[in-house]
C-alpha cells in the first residue's frame, strides 16, 4: 500500500529553537515530494525535491530528500511564532497520482 | 491578480441535502482537482480533471460528483449518499495535467452537515 508517513504528529518549541520534521515515504514509481505549509486555510507551496542530496533553501527553511532511505527532512532554524502552522509532506508517484502525509503541528510559543 | 477562489467560506445544510461548492481559477491552467481534509488526516483526492469535459474519480469519489463544462470552473456537489460529509474542502489546480508536482490551492470551503 502507497504510503506517507510525517513525524512528529505535534512539536512544541520557543521561539529560536531549530526544528526538524521528518516525512517517509513507500510508493511506486516515485517521481517527487512536495512541502507545504498550512496554517488557518489553504496549504501553501514551500519546496518540490526531486533528486537525492541536493538542499532546498528558502530563508531559516531547507530540506532535502534521500531516496535510497526513501524519506525527506524539513529544517526550520531560529523559529519564530510565524511559523506555527501544519506542514504537509506529499509524494507524487506513477503518473499523476499524488499522496499527502498527516501532517506535522508546529507550535512556536514567544 | 491570477488565482484560485472557492466559495462559500463557510457552508451549514441539513443532512439529506445536496450542496454544491465552487471553484474557479483564471490561471489558465488545465488540470483542476478536489480534496477533502479531516482532523488527522492528510488530503485525500475526490475527483480530478485533466482537460475540459473530462474528469476522474479520486481516492474517495463515492457520494460525490462534478462537472468541467468550462476551463476555469470545476464545481464538487456533495450529494446525500455521502455518509460523512463535513469536513474542509480544497480546489488546486497546475499547468500541466501530465503532472501533479505543484499544485495551487484555493482558500478552502468548510462544509457542516447538521
Amino acid at each position: 500500500e502507497d504510503k506517507v508517513v510525517q513525524s512528529p504528529l505535534s512539536l512544541v518549541v520557543h521561539e529560536g529553537d531549530t526544528v526538524t520534521l521528518n516525512c517517509s515515504y513507500e510508493v511506486t514509481n516515485f517521481r517527487s515530494l512536495l512541502w507545504y505549509k498550512q496554517e488557518k486555510k489553504a496549504p501553501t507551496f514551500l519546496f518540490m525535491l526531486t533528486s537525492s542530496g541536493i538542499e532546498k533553501k528558502s530563508g531559516r527553511l531547507s530540506s532535502i530528500l534521500d531516496k535510497k532511505e526513501l524519506f525527506s527532512i524539513l529544517n526550520i532554524t531560529a523559529t519564530q511564532t510565524g511559523d506555527s502552522a501544519i506542514y504537509l509532506c506529499a509524494v507524487v508517484y506513477n503518473t499523476d497520482k499524488l499522496i499527502f502525509g498527516t501532517g506535522t503541528r508546529l507550535q512556536v510559543f514567544p | 491578480d491570477g488565482g484560485i477562489t472557492q466559495s462559500p467560506k463557510y457552508l451549514f445544510r441539513k443532512e439529506g441535502q445536496n450542496v454544491t461548492l465552487s471553484c474557479e481559477q483564471n490561471l489558465n491552467h488545465d488540470a483542476m482537482y478536489w480534496y477533502r481534509q479531516d482532523p488527522g488526516q492528510g488530503l485525500r483526492l475526490i475527483y480530478y480533471s485533466q482537460i475540459v469535459n473530462d474528469f476522474q474519480k479520486g481516492d474517495i469519489a463515492e457520494g460525490y460528483s462534478v462537472s468541467r463544462e468550462k476551463k476555469e470552473s470545476f464545481p464538487l456537489t456533495v450529494t446525500s449518499a455521502q455518509k460523512n460529509p463535513t469536513a474542509f474542502y480544497l480546489c488546486a489546480s497546475s499547468i500541466d495535467p501530465q503532472s501533479t508536482d505543484t499544485q495551487y490551492f484555493g482558500p478552502g470551503t468548510r462544509l457542516t452537515v447538521l
